[in-house]
């Protein structure tokens, strides 16, 4: 099984500031990555897939990168409704989901 | 626009049975493939199990905590997807979301999930 580690665990950042989410999976996933954002109560909504493209009706902020076992999401500019929840997840060997980031409001 | 909505999810003894539904609208059905993908509480997300349209064989796959318990389903002619759940475990417990592999295999839309919980 690939075992997706997300990092930090809990990013504290303010509006308007600059997000950056890692995702180190334990053996190359090649580009097969996305991004999925989790608000309380509601299902996941899928943000990058490919590891660098944007879902449709996501805003520009959201960017991905990344290819091998190393990926990023960035969030340029936060604002108030990005504090979420971030999974990523592969496809490369059946489906795994890292274990989240809390982006939390400081 | 699509939607998917899950219903059948209630409280179960361990080693109950439970089926849940997942009725799909806005969407070419058919030609997609189905997950079932769920989340403990408090915690984070597990694919569970998968079924291939019917022009790709309408083959199953299943995650290891549930293969030989839970089977994937689907009726085309409803647009309806299931999961039965048997021998159900209290590990079990969890919010279970039905999910599309529409754009590439990935996980879009999601349905807003349906509620299983396995106590005694």
């Amino acid at each position: 099984e690939i075992v997706l580690t997300q990092s930090p665990a809990t990013l504290s950042l303010s509006p308007g500031e600059r997000a950056t989410l890692s995702c180190r999976a334990s053996q190359s996933v090649s580009s097969f990555l996305a991004w999925y954002q989790q608000k309380p109560g509601q299902a996941p909504r899928l943000l990058i897939y490919d590891a660098s493209n944007r879902a449709t009706g996501i805003p520009a902020r959201f960017s991905g990168s990344g290819s091998g076992t190393d990926f990023t999401l960035t969030i340029s500019s936060l604002e108030p409704e990005d504090f979420a929840v971030y999974y990523c997840q592969q496809r490369s060997n059946w489906y795994t989901f890292g274990q989240g980031t809390k982006l939390e409001i400081k | 626009e699509v939607q998917l909505v899950e219903s059948g999810g209630g409280l179960v003894k361990p080693g109950g049975s439970l089926r849940l539904s997942c009725a799909a609208s806005g969407i070419g059905f058919s030609n997609v493939w189905m997950s079932w993908v769920r989340q403990g509480p408090g915690k984070g997300l597990e694919w569970v199990a998968r079924i291939k349209r019917n022009a790709d064989g309408g083959t199953t796959d299943y995650a290891a905590p549930v293969k030989g318990r839970f089977t994937i389903s689907r009726d085309d002619s409803k647009n309806m997807l299931y999961l039965e759940m048997i021998s159900l475990k209290t590990e079990d417990t969890a919010i279970y979301f039905c999910t599309t592999g529409r754009l590439n295999n990935w996980f879009d839309p999601w349905g807003q999930g349906t509620l299983v919980t396995v106590s005694s």
